[in-house]
């Protein structure tokens, strides 16, 4: 069936470093990728999205690289700041607007 | 200020009670959605709307309803058929067409059973 799966449930980073979280993704007909920050208590706020018509986008301190062949999907935030530190999602769909898949989150947790 | 309110933050329900959530938008958003969240887990989707006076089913509708009455408000009420309702439930809504139809995510409501 489809999913979309993290593969490290936690990662620990110190300050200023750079840190990437991972995604996996089994649907080859998704079309639409969301990075999703959740703090506890509090819904997701939406980072940054991709389309798969694009391999790499870029923020401000986070890119999202997309590689379709595998099927993988990551979050790279650089400088990681103490304010980093929640839980990331991946979600997919088939098109904009479509039902979101979530995966499982990644818990980032940033020592000063 | 626009955005997606949720009320209330925390809400307790007796065995046997039907309760409702509140999720209004002043984003003028043509979709809204409700999920929920269990501890350690994902969001998974409940039920959502793309247009007033229509809604379809997600994943997990057993036990729940809505109504979309107006564009902006999309109340669930979770009933007493929902034999495990202690869970954070997320409202958010999106616009229809376009290239970027993100969903935007309320505050939520953590919903506890006494």
């Amino acid at each position: 069936g489809e999913s979309v799966g993290l593969h490290l449930p936690t990662l620990s980073v110190q300050e200023g470093d750079n840190s990437i979280i991972n995604c996996a993704y089994s649907n080859s007909a998704s079309d639409y990728f969301i990075w999703y920050k959740q703090e506890s208590g509090k819904g997701p706020q939406f980072i940054i999205d991709i389309r798969s018509n694009m391999d790499k986008r870029q923020g401000q301190r986070v890119t999202v690289l997309l590689n379709k062949t595998v099927k993988h999907l990551s979050l790279q935030i650089a400088a990681t700041q103490p304010g980093d530190s929640a839980v990331y999602f991946c979600a997919e769909s088939n098109k904009p607007g479509g039902k979101l898949i979530f995966g499982q989150g990644t818990e980032l947790s940033v020592k000063p | 200020d626009g955005g997606i309110t949720q009320s209330p933050k925390y809400l307790f329900r007796k065995e046997g009670q039907n309760v409702t959530l509140s999720c209004e938008q002043n984003l003028n958003h043509d979709a809204m959605y409700w999920y929920r969240q269990d501890p350690g887990q994902g969001l998974r989707l409940i039920y959502y709307s793309q247009i007033v006076n229509d809604f379809q089913k997600g994943d997990i509708a057993e036990g729940y309803s809505v109504s979309r009455e107006k564009k902006e408000s999309f109340p669930l009420t979770v009933t007493s058929a929902q034999k495990n309702p202690t869970a954070f439930y997320l409202c958010a809504s999106s616009i229809v067409g376009g290239s970027r139809e993100t969903q935007y995510f309320g505050p939520g409501t953590r919903l506890l059973v006494l």
